[in-house]
């Protein structure tokens, strides 16, 4: 299963747009990139997911690059209820594997 | 319903007790997942069914026995546990790889 590499931590003004970047350079043809969030010890959120098309939804924007190794989340209009823990995962059938994930703080 | 039902919330267990942690989904999913996840850290995957069948099991230790006697269906078995696997469990569903895999609140377990 090819690995995640994510930053730490962000912060974000409220109300600006939220960019999460992650990097899967060993991704495969056949695997998806998935995006979900945790919010203190709640059970994951799922956000959006796509193969290699830009992929939209009401929650987020997914860019992935042409190569297909490194993707962003764009929150676009981040607000206070966005803090959470962004989970990028590269998912290939059943293996559905979470990385180090990403603590965004919104801050008003 | 996109619900998957995790009971109990939270559980508190002695070393040498038995429990049972209980996961529902009626989505007609029939992939079923359960993950452990410590304190700050990311959920690990544990045990995958696919089908009814154990499709993945990521070495678990034997104490930990999951189980789904049907499609809508999954259990975990805990016996002789040890305090570090006191976490939170959580389950989840998913059609298949290409759709979004949902997940339960999680059981807190805590082992004394």
């Amino acid at each position: 299963d090819a690995k995640t590499t994510q930053p730490p931590s962000m912060d974000c003004a409220e109300g600006r747009a939220a960019n999460l970047p992650c990097n899967h350079s060993t991704i495969s043809g056949n695997e998806y990139v998935y995006w979900y969030r945790q919010i203190h010890s709640q059970g994951p959120q799922y956000i959006i997911h796509g193969l290699k098309n830009n992929e939209t939804n009401e929650m987020a924007s997914l860019i992935i690059t042409e190569d297909r190794k490194s993707s962003t989340l764009i929150l676009p209009h981040a607000t206070l209820r966005d803090t959470a823990v962004y989970y990028c995962i590269v998912r290939a059938g059943n293996q559905f594997y979470f990385g180090t994930g990403t603590s965004l703080t919104v801050i008003p | 319903d996109t619900e998957v039902t995790q009971t109990p919330k939270h559980l508190v267990m002695g070393m040498t007790n038995k429990k049972s942690l209980k996961c529902e989904q009626h989505m007609g999913h029939r992939a079923m997942y359960w993950y452990k996840q410590k304190a700050k850290k990311p959920p690990e995957l544990m045990f995958v069914y696919s089908y009814e069948k154990l499709s993945i099991n990521e070495s678990v230790p034997s104490r930990f026995s999951p189980e789904c006697p049907n499609s809508s269906l999954l259990n975990l078995h805990l016996h002789a546990l040890q305090p570090e696997d006191s976490a939170l469990y959580l389950c989840a569903s998913s059609h298949g790889y290409r759709e979004e895999a949902f997940f339960g609140q999680g059981t807190r377990l805590t082992v004394v």
